[in-house]
């Protein structure tokens, strides 16, 4: 079973139409959640890490969220820079590998 | 140096022959990580080292793959008699210890296995 489940897989928009991507997880303990942001044929690029329920962080056009199950990042008014993959990751707490755990990632496409 | 840095960006190798993937972590850093993609697949846990400690060797898929690291600095990821299925793009990324959570990663190594 996925630890990590992101949805939606793939989300095309129009240039200014605001969204949000899912991040469900299922873990015994949360050290930390991340979100990622992956251009072809690059490394991850790190966006966040929210620690616990009810923090939120925010850069330029994302905002990120956190629940005791699921994590969004709304996405306003993207602008065409915006396409690519973003990836979600947690860290489970209590002396458990130290490795994150990857979602598939959700593939976005903004239209100009 | 500013970032994480990989070598080499592209390898392609005949099946059953051994490679090597080496990794620079951001200076500084004491934990380094390697993950596997796989096409249409998520980042793979495959091993971490953190400073002098034995290394978490959990995540690598069979013995053909085994990895070293030299002190906190460069680590080289070796996967000896390639099979095709080991064809993904390898990952490298380091983090600060002492608290910091956050890994940082390269620009990774895409292995092709012909």
């Amino acid at each position: 079973e996925d630890q990590v489940t992101q949805s939606p897989e793939a989300l095309r928009l129009q240039e200014g139409e605001s969204s949000s991507l899912n991040c469900s997880y299922t873990v015994s303990g949360l050290r930390g959640l991340f979100w990622y942001r992956q251009d072809p044929g690059k490394g991850p690029e790190f966006l966040f890490t929210l620690y616990s329920a009810g923090e939120e962080k925010e850069k330029e056009r994302l905002k990120a969220t956190l629940t005791k199950k699921e994590s969004f990042l709304h996405i306003t008014a993207p602008k065409p820079e915006d396409s690519a993959t973003y990836l979600c990751a947690v860290q489970e707490s209590g002396g458990g590998a130290d490795g994150l755990t990857f979602g598939k990632g959700t593939h976005l496409i903004i239209q100009p | 140096g500013a970032g994480v840095s990989q070598s080499p960006s592209n390898k392609v190798t005949e099946k059953g022959k051994d490679v090597e993937l080496r990794c620079d972590p951001i200076s500084g850093h004491t934990a380094l990580y390697w993950y596997r993609q796989r096409l249409g697949q998520g980042l793979e846990f495959l091993i971490y080292f953190q400073g002098n400690s034995a290394p978490d060797k959990s995540g690598l898929p069979s013995d053909r793959f085994s990895a070293e690291r030299t002190g906190e600095s460069v680590s080289t990821l070796t996967i000896q008699r390639t099979q095709q299925e080991d064809s993904a793009v390898y990952l490298c990324a380091s983090r600060k210890g002492g608290g910091g959570e956050t890994q940082y990663f390269g620009p990774g190594t895409r292995l092709l296995v012909l």
